[in-house]
């Protein structure tokens, strides 16, 4: 089944514990994405990967990082983690600049 | 910046019938791809339908349609037969033709009444 996949799906830390989320895609995707949901305001895309070691800023890149080793995967790491990054995050994924295919999403809060 | 937006925090519609979800972007490109997601309680993004800004026909996915008016930059989402399963969160997007960064509208929540 096609699909894009993270880990994990609820995480609750504490302020400067670093953590990575994972993102994986079983479609041969060249394009990934993190996004993050926050209330009125949508979702809103944090960075971006064309292909294997090329990322780029998205909107709101200021405390997180990515790394795309492999094709298949984009994790996100948080590496001090405060609270206003508590958030509703998602992967996604798409061929090209077509359609974008978005993970279950991750519940991260910060306390 | 593109932006979107979705002046319609909250809708509701009887089952069985017809709703309007409105959306309004601001672009000075071309070409470029609006979307409509659903969001369940689930919270999984559910592409809704997809259309292409170089083609003038209106897309269509069964009970879901769309209008699109390009010069007035409108993409407007028509559910008819409004079903308890299309209750969610609705969200508008905009995609430019070469990029790969999806601007969202801030959300409509849709109440469907039984």
């Amino acid at each position: 089944e096609a699909q894009v996949t993270q880990n994990p799906r609820y995480l609750i830390t504490v302020t400067g514990k670093k953590l990575t989320v994972t993102c994986s895609q079983n479609m041969n995707h060249e394009y990934m994405s993190w996004y993050r949901q926050d209330p009125g305001l949508g979702l809103r895309q944090i960075y971006y990967s064309m292909n294997v070691e090329v990322t780029d800023k998205g909107d709101v890149p200021e405390g997180y990082k990515v790394s795309r080793k492999e094709k298949r995967n984009f994790p996100l790491i948080l590496e001090s983690p405060s609270p206003n990054q508590t958030s509703l995050y998602f992967c996604a994924s798409s061929y090209g600049t077509d359609t974008q295919y978005f993970g279950p999403g991750t519940r991260l809060t910060v306390l | 910046a593109q932006t979107v937006t979705q002046s319609q925090p909250e809708m509701s519609v009887q089952e069985a019938e017809t709703v309007t979800l409105s959306c309004t972007y601001d672009t000075s490109e071309s070409d470029y791809y609006l979307f409509w997601y659903k969001q369940p309680p689930s919270r999984q993004m559910i592409l809704v339908i997809r259309q292409e800004a170089y083609k003038q026909q209106n897309a269509t996915e069964n009970r879901f349609s769309v209008n699109f008016q390009k010069a007035a930059k409108s993409f407007s989402l028509k559910i008819s037969d409004s079903q308890l399963g299309d209750a969610a969160m609705y969200f508008c997007a905009y995609r430019t033709y070469y990029g790969n960064k999806l601007v969202f509208g801030a959300g409509t929540i849709l109440r469907v009444k039984s």
